[in-house]
């Protein structure tokens, strides 16, 4: 198993669905997890960062299943503005932590 | 969030030229630095892991000798691409981060052209 994996997409919904995205990872010792967006030609930005169960920031929901080792990321009333590049975040533990990405989830959210 | 600038955001050099770039965190001491690089409709690839006062860490397959990575203080970064050419275009981000579990915040990147 690759050590952060994410299902590419894209993702096509439209204005006011709701979404979710997995991502899987392989280090059963991580313990933080991060979910950034990246619009096109652009640097990533935080979106949420998920230390314990989960977290919530207004239409945005992050869960941790540590049992079945994935994250996910729960997009209510999807807005056009919420097209862009969803990447999952996983710190090596032990040494650096080196931050793990995933390939990045791609949600376009159309009219 | 943190504030991370880099300098410039975008350049055009000559083949065989080198070009410097800065990183810094404005509002936070960063314990560790991140260089990436990404080419279009790639992922991000790490580059090296930079930490205050030691050498880089590079990744396998990036030349240490190519890019140059000095890590000066708490808030400062430098990447130098020496002798670029033209397979070394590319979209080149910087990330600072306070502890090893904390979150990255990355700079608004450098597009680099090399013609």
């Amino acid at each position: 198993r690759k050590e952060v994996e994410q299902d590419p997409g894209p993702f096509n919904v439209p204005e006011g669905a709701t979404v979710a995205f997995n991502c899987t990872y392989s280090n059963s010792a991580s313990q933080s997890f991060f979910w950034y967006r990246q619009d096109c030609r652009k640097e990533p930005k935080l979106l949420m960062s998920v230390y314990s169960s989960g977290n919530e920031d207004g239409r945005f929901t992050a869960q941790l299943n540590r049992a079945s080792q994935y994250i996910s990321l729960l997009i209510r009333d999807s807005k056009l503005s919420d097209s862009a590049t969803y990447l999952c975040v996983v710190p090596a533990s032990g040494g650096s932590y080196i931050p793990t990405f995933g390939r990045g989830t791609s949600l376009i959210v159309h009219p | 969030g943190a504030v991370v600038s880099q300098h410039p955001s975008r350049v055009i050099c000559k083949s065989g030229t080198s070009v410097k770039i800065e990183c810094r965190s404005l509002d936070f001491q960063a314990t560790t630095m991140f260089w990436y690089r990404q080419f279009p409709k790639q992922s991000l690839m790490l580059m090296a892991t930079s930490n205050e006062g030691s050498k880089a860490t590079y990744e396998q397959g990036v030349e240490k000798d190519k890019f140059l990575i000095n890590h000066a203080s708490l808030t400062l970064s430098t990447l130098t691409v020496t002798s670029a050419h033209p397979e070394d275009s590319s979209f080149y981000i910087c990330s600072a981060r306070k502890g090893a579990l904390d979150e990255q915040y990355f700079g608004p990147g450098t597009r680099l052209t090399v013609t």
